[in-house]
């Protein structure tokens, strides 16, 4: 089966400027979840939908970060402006459980941001 | 605030070592816990997961990894590893009272030696 798509691969901004990321699940499943992942830390998730709602997004920066998923498939992360924190993996995963204990995410390859 | 510790940022070892990655978890109650992998240029994914029942579980590739729940640890190992375990190991815990959400450790690179 087809895996988590995620792009762009690697995207070089400098600060201030804006950037998004675009991700597309694996087919059929309802649950998509953003991570941020720092070098040298472990994932940090972001903002997970369940279709098109928003299930939590309490460590979303919302004062600069964004997330949709308006037709409950593809979503897109996006940050305005960025700031050189914001380097970092930005990891996009999906499940075809709702909000289950049991649930395997099954990760994209990721997009590599550099803030200069 | 639920937290994941790995002890160990790196581990260099031999092929045919014996490895072990710790992990610990900083709450109580009923806990999911998983070691997921990510190997050089590829994306994450599950190596095992544990939800309850026997508190040794077996996952893919050789690996293992013991639940005691006393030390609140879930340790991951394996026997005698390959060039190909080079990775980095992450430990996860979700809670349904945090409401699943699936909290990550820092992780462990392993580079195993020819």
């Amino acid at each position: 089966e087809a895996g988590v798509a995620q792009s762009p691969r690697y995207k070089i901004i400098e600060k201030r400027q804006s950037v998004a990321f675009w991700c597309n699940p694996i087919s059929g499943h309802a649950t998509l979840y953003w991570y941020q992942q720092i070098l040298g830390q472990g994932p940090k998730l972001l903002i997970q939908f369940q279709n098109n709602g928003v299930v939590d997004d309490s460590q979303l920066p919302k004062d600069r970060f964004s997330a949709e998923r308006l037709k409950g498939v593809d979503s897109t992360l996006k940050i305005q402006p960025a700031k050189l924190e914001d380097s970092a993996v930005y990891l996009c995963a999906s499940s075809s459980l709702t909000g289950s204990p049991n649930e395997k995410l099954f990760f994209g390859s990721g997009t590599q941001l550099s803030v200069l | 605030a639920q937290s994941v510790s790995q002890h160990n940022h790196h581990v260099i070892l031999s092929e045919a070592a014996s490895l072990e990655l710790g992990c610990n978890y900083s709450y109580g109650g009923t806990v999911n816990l998983f070691w997921y992998v990510q190997y050089p240029g590829q994306h994450l994914q599950l190596l095992l997961k544990y939800f309850s029942g026997d508190p040794l579980v077996k996952g893919i590739k050789g690996f293992e990894a013991e639940f005691i729940k006393s030390k609140f640890s879930f340790n991951l190992r394996k026997p005698s590893v390959q060039w190909s375990d080079t990775a980095e190991y992450f430990c996860a815990v979700n809670q349904a009272a945090a409401g699943n959400k699936l909290t990550f450790g820092g992780g462990t690179r392993v580079l195993v030696k020819p």
